[in-house]
């Protein structure tokens, strides 16, 4: 068992250009979720899976898009890559979305936008 | 504005004493509150977690309480270990969504 992985772990971009942040689970776990973390401000939640096929938005979703095609995968989008979204960014993934269930979470992608 | 603050950016405990910290919320209707503990270049992982119907929990040397009337939390370590030094994070969920908190860094000093 991998848990929850995260692809890649650092990342540079420059403004404007796009990228994905990829992110996986063999839990068989129907709630997945990213979340970015900057100083102060704890973690902030960005997009949400309940399913596949089944997406919505958190706290911060503005600049990024997510799709969930498959149980196992909820990769990221960064479309035009602002520095604002400098940050840590953490992809998280529990059996079902209450509380209820622990929340496990990936390693993390360092992203820095230049 | 944050639904979920922690007030203390950092705390430090000797060994072997208690570690309490704390966890304020604004939304009367999260169901379920959660502490995490991070620790450097890590992803958060699960500490205990606490329904909004009951006032206590407690698993091992971790205790967190919850005063609905105050919308307040707290963790109680005891006794607290070098080991628990790490940066802790209250949430709160309702229904599919999560907040956090902006964290705790606790030092347990030898």
């Amino acid at each position: 068992n991998a848990g929850v992985t995260q692809t890649p772990k650092f990342q540079v971009l420059k403004t404007g250009q796009s990228m994905t942040l990829q992110c996986a689970q063999d839990m068989n776990h129907e709630y997945m979720s990213w979340y970015r973390q900057d100083p102060g401000m704890g973690l902030r939640l960005i997009h949400y899976s309940v399913g596949a096929g089944i997406t919505d938005q958190g706290e911060v979703p503005n600049g990024y898009n997510v799709s969930r095609s498959t149980t196992e995968d909820f990769p990221l989008r960064l479309l035009s890559a602002a520095p604002s979204q400098t940050s840590v960014y953490f992809c998280a993934s529990s059996l079902r979305g209450s509380g209820r269930y622990e929340q496990y979470f990936g390693p993390g992608t360092r992203l820095t936008v230049t | 504005d944050q639904q979920v603050k922690q007030n203390s950016p950092s705390l430090s405990v000797q060994e072997g004493r208690i570690s309490i910290l704390n966890c304020d919320y604004t939304n009367s209707m999260f169901d379920y509150f959660l502490w995490y503990k991070k620790y450097p270049a890590e992803g958060p992982t699960f500490l205990i977690s606490i329904s909004s119907i009951k006032d206590k929990n407690e698993d091992g040397r971790f205790t967190v309480f919850l005063n609905k009337s105050a919308k307040h939390l707290s963790l109680h370590i005891v006794p607290s270990q070098p080991g628990d030094s790490a940066v802790y994070f209250c949430a709160a969920s309702d229904f599919n969504k999560f907040y956090f908190g902006s964290g705790t860094k606790l030092n347990v000093k030898p």
